[in-house]
């Protein structure tokens, strides 16, 4: 099986813009969670989505956003990205998102730089 | 407020010994812990995880040990090769179905000499 994919995997953009992250998980894993993670606060949960919900939220500001298609695919949105931003974000895919019953598998993640 | 603390950013141990990695958390609701290892430029991958019904799970080399009264947990591998470089990651989750997230530790850079 395929791994959890991410693209792109390097972006650099400028603050005020809005970035979109795309994620594709595991065939037939239906939760996909997203996390940030910086030097400075480690790896951080933003959410999860479960067919096609947003079924959690981390403590992250509203210009975070994401959306999960029918075919489990998801996308992260960023908008008016400030400095802070700069990070690696993370994805993540389980069959269906219970830590304790499932393995989350995660990706190879987004490196983005705000300049 | 950081829940989950890993106050050694890194630890050098030779090939053969043990390596033991440390894990503290504050939340007495957590009822799940794993640890992630990451290679650079890899997404963290998933090694082992423990119930709090549990103090000890073992899997191969690696076993980890918790102890809720002191609300911390280890990670022991035994013995170290020289692939077990990398950085580790102790996180904790409210089990019960449903993903809440993991709360991530910062992460221990694990350094084995040969």
């Amino acid at each position: 099986k395929a791994g959890v994919t991410q693209t792109p995997r390097y972006l650099i953009k400028t603050r005020g813009q809005q970035v979109t992250l795309s994620c594709s998980p595991i065939s037939g894993h239906r939760s996909v969670s997203w996390y940030q993670q910086t030097p400075g606060q480690g790896l951080q949960f933003l959410f999860e989505y479960f067919s096609e919900t947003q079924r959690n939220k981390g403590n992250f500001p509203g210009r975070f956003s994401g959306r999960q298609f029918s075919n489990s695919r998801s996308e992260m949105n960023v908008s008016t990205l400030e400095l802070g931003d700069s990070a690696l974000y993370l994805c993540a895919s389980s069959p269906s998102g219970g830590p304790d019953t499932d393995t989350q598998y995660f990706g190879p993640g987004t490196r983005l730089t705000v300049l | 407020d950081q829940q989950v603390k890993q106050n050694s950013p890194s630890l050098s141990v030779q090939e053969g010994r043990i390596s033991i990695l440390n894990c503290d958390y504050t939340n007495s609701m957590f009822d799940y812990f794993l640890w992630y290892k990451k290679y650079p430029a890899e997404g963290p991958t998933f090694l082992i995880s423990i119930s709090s019904i549990k103090d000890k799970n073992e899997d191969g080399r690696f076993t980890v040990f918790l102890n809720k009264s002191a609300k911390h947990l280890s990670l022991h591998i035994v013995p170290s090769q020289p692939g077990d470089s990398a950085v580790y990651f102790c996180a904790a989750s409210f089990a019960g179905g449903g993903a809440d997230g993991l709360t991530f530790g910062k992460g221990t850079h694990l350094i084995i000499q040969p």
